[in-house]
């Protein structure tokens, strides 16, 4: 299993509030990326990293942000939740040291926005 | 773009039996990695076995195999001897070889179901 750790696991918040989703490693991998998941569905890459000051949008457009100051940690900011933003959010790291650039999942934040 | 389709939302399987999940993908890149991950209800997402498609020889991991068809763009995922530890969401995802385009694009997903 890989070192890749999420806070919270689950979040429950009125809308409104601004909420910040964790996500550190402690492999030193460069690359880190955030995916949201609906209940039984795929996942759809919402921001990546692939190095610290480096963070791009992802595929599916998202009114979250990220910042990525230290190379092991990559949270993820919504200044706003709203019930829209109710999902799963999974954190995923990889390096090109790993073989085939493998990304390898954290545990996941489930959000529900009230 | 790519894209990965999982053409069966649901499977299940009788303990030690085996059982096959299919995935298909489009894509006009000729080098690229295919993966199969397996997240369990409310667990981590973890990886079950990966291909390099320029490899012609299937990977195997234990009692998982692939059967990865190029021309066809076909990966499926072959559980033999299936354990109740099993039962999981199952994902076909790609990856191109391009670097700087290391993002995976994920299929809709397989639940597996394992019948005591």
């Amino acid at each position: 299993e890989a070192d890749i750790y999420q806070t919270p696991r689950y979040l429950v918040i009125g809308t409104g509030k601004k909420i910040t989703l964790e996500c550190s490693q402690t492999m030193g991998h460069d690359k880190m990326y955030w995916y949201q998941q609906d209940p039984g569905m795929e996942l759809h890459l919402i921001h990546y990293s692939y190095g610290v000051n480096s963070t791009e949008k992802g595929d599916l457009s998202s009114e979250s942000t990220v910042s990525r100051i230290r190379t092991e940690h990559f949270p993820l900011t919504l200044e706003s939740a709203r019930p829209s933003h109710t999902s799963q959010y999974l954190c995923a790291s990889s390096s090109p040291e790993t073989y085939q650039e493998t990304q390898y999942f954290g545990p996941g934040t489930r959000l529900l926005v009230l | 773009a790519q894209t990965v389709t999982q053409s069966q939302p649901e499977m299940s399987v009788q303990e030690a039996e085996t059982v096959t999940l299919s995935c298909t993908y489009d894509t006009s890149e000729s080098d690229y990695y295919l993966f199969w991950y397996k997240q369990p209800p409310s667990r981590q997402m973890i990886l079950v076995i990966r291909q390099e498609a320029y490899k012609q020889q299937n990977a195997t991991e234990n009692r998982f195999s692939v059967n990865f068809q190029k021309a066809a763009k076909s990966f499926s995922l072959k559980i033999s001897d299936s354990q109740l530890g099993d039962a999981a969401m199952y994902f076909c995802a790609y990856r191109s070889a391009d670097f700087g385009n290391e993002k995976l694009t994920f299929g809709t997903g397989t639940r597996l179901t394992i019948i005591p």
